[in-house]
């Protein structure tokens, strides 16, 4: 199994521009999430999603949308390109809420700049 | 708001030291805690997690101590060694029905265990 594959691994985009972050992965897991990651600022959740057809914001959506047409392919798009977006984003995704040995499964992660 | 402490920022030890890292939380309705691991360039990974029915847990080098009257919990690490610098970052989850979430990372500690 490859786990959570994220792709692309490095962008830097200009203002104003757009792109989409992908992630897929193949655990047949229904949670699926999107972090973002600031130097000494922890991880700070964008969306979710608890099953295809299904998101929900998270604590910092603002800037950032998703899509969930299938359980494996949970996609970010970034619309309009902001410097406050220069982060590192994650991809993660668990098979189930309620179970207490269900841990979160981490992409490598895409660093974005934005300039 | 922030809901989960972590500190220190950063620690650095010997080899064979015993680092800690400790966390407090705010809300009493969590009740899994779990801790990730990050090294450079990787997504963080699950290493030990906690129940606030115990008050301690010991996975090989790893030990979670829980005080359910402070709401602390820390992190040490036995005999650590250069392999162990990472990026530790603690968690705290409230497990609900299907459909909803909540899980709330502090902002992580950087350890160096030097030679």
């Amino acid at each position: 199994n490859a786990g959570v594959t994220q792709t692309p691994k490095f962008r830097i985009l200009k203002i104003g521009q757009s792109m989409t972050l992908q992630c897929t992965q193949d655990m047949n897991h229904n949670y699926m999430y999107w972090y973002r990651q600031d130097p000494g600022m922890g991880l700070k959740l964008i969306y979710y999603s608890v099953g295809a057809g299904i998101t929900d914001k998270g604590e910092v959506p603002n800037g950032y949308n998703v899509s969930r047409s299938t359980t494996e392919d949970f996609p970010l798009r970034l619309e309009l390109a902001a410097p406050s977006q220069t982060s590192v984003y994650f991809c993660a995704s668990d098979t189930d809420r309620s179970s207490y040995n269900s841990p979160l499964h981490f992409g490598n992660g895409t660093r974005l700049t934005v300039t | 708001q922030q809901q989960v402490k972590q500190s220190p920022q950063s620690l650095i030890v010997q080899k064979g030291g015993i680092p800690i890292i400790n966390c407090a939380y705010e809300n009493t309705a969590f009740d899994y805690f779990p801790w990730y691991q990050q090294f450079p360039g990787k997504g963080p990974a699950l290493l030990i997690a906690i129940r606030p029915d115990v008050s301690e847990k010991k996975e090989g080098r790893f030990t979670i101590s829980f005080n359910k009257s402070a709401k602390q919990f820390s992190l040490h690490i036995m005999d650590s060694q250069p392999g162990d610098s990472a990026t530790y970052f603690c968690a705290a989850t409230r497990y609900q029905t299907a459909g909803s979430y909540q899980l709330t990372f502090g902002k992580g500690t950087k350890l160096s265990v030097i030679p």
